[in-house]
């Protein structure tokens, strides 16, 4: 049954720390793409990854990191220096470029 | 410029009739659009793409496409309770391997 998990489901975290969300595909796609989505705001680009080993910057990288070391895996840090991490984070793969994104079911991380 | 605009406000439509979502886009190289629909609470789920000008028809929807006038619609025939959902239009930067999101419209079928 291929698709796209994505860890935990809700993700509680105090202020200072930092946490890892977690995003794996057994879709066999190439590129991965980590996005944040606030309430009444459309999806915003953290990173993306179109092969292992590779990543680039999206459009609100700070305070974020990833590593790419599987095809399967695509796992993000929220760090402490990201200041407002409230948010719904929605873990997405695709074939390439300009082909389909699909997207997990995400994670809904709240900072107490 | 906002990258890509969508109706501003939720649409009502009664059922069975039909709704009609369009959005704009800003970068004139983009190729590949693809519409998605977003239940509350939940994840994006792709429900069409599209990317040659003109219509694509599946099942009860209807993507066009125009990119002259950098403008991409979804119709939805037959609305269903179903259907009530936030629809965001996604098109794909010039090859870059990046989907630029619109803020969403929120259709609401009146049953």
């Amino acid at each position: 049954d291929g698709g796209i998990t994505q860890s935990p489901k809700y993700l509680f975290r105090k202020e200072g720390q930092n946490v890892t969300l977690s995003c794996e595909q057994n879709l066999n796609h190439d590129a991965m793409y980590w996005y944040r989505q606030d309430p009444g705001q459309g999806l915003r680009l953290i990173y993306y990854s179109q092969i292992v080993n590779d990543f680039q910057k999206g459009d609100i990288a700070e305070g974020y990191s990833v590593s790419r070391e599987k095809k399967e895996s695509f796992p993000l840090t929220v760090t402490s220096a990201q200041k407002n991490p409230t948010a719904f984070y929605l873990c997405a793969s695709s074939q390439g470029s300009g082909l389909e994104q699909f997207f997990g079911p995400g994670t809904r991380l709240t900072v107490l | 410029q906002k990258e890509v605009e969508q109706n501003s406000g939720p649409l009502s439509v009664p059922e069975g009739a039909i709704a009609s979502l369009n959005c704009t886009y800003s970068d004139r190289g983009s190729q590949s659009f693809f519409w998605y629909r977003q239940y509350s609470g939940k994840s994006p789920e792709l429900i069409m793409s599209i990317y040659s000008n003109g219509d694509k028809e599946d099942g009860r929807f209807t993507a066009q496409l125009n990119k002259a006038s950098q403008y991409v619609s979804l119709l939805i025939r037959d609305s269903q309770p179903s259907d009530s959902a936030t629809y965001l239009c996604a098109p794909e930067g010039n090859g870059n391997n990046r989907l630029a999101f619109g803020k969403g419209n929120q259709v609401v079928v009146i049953p």
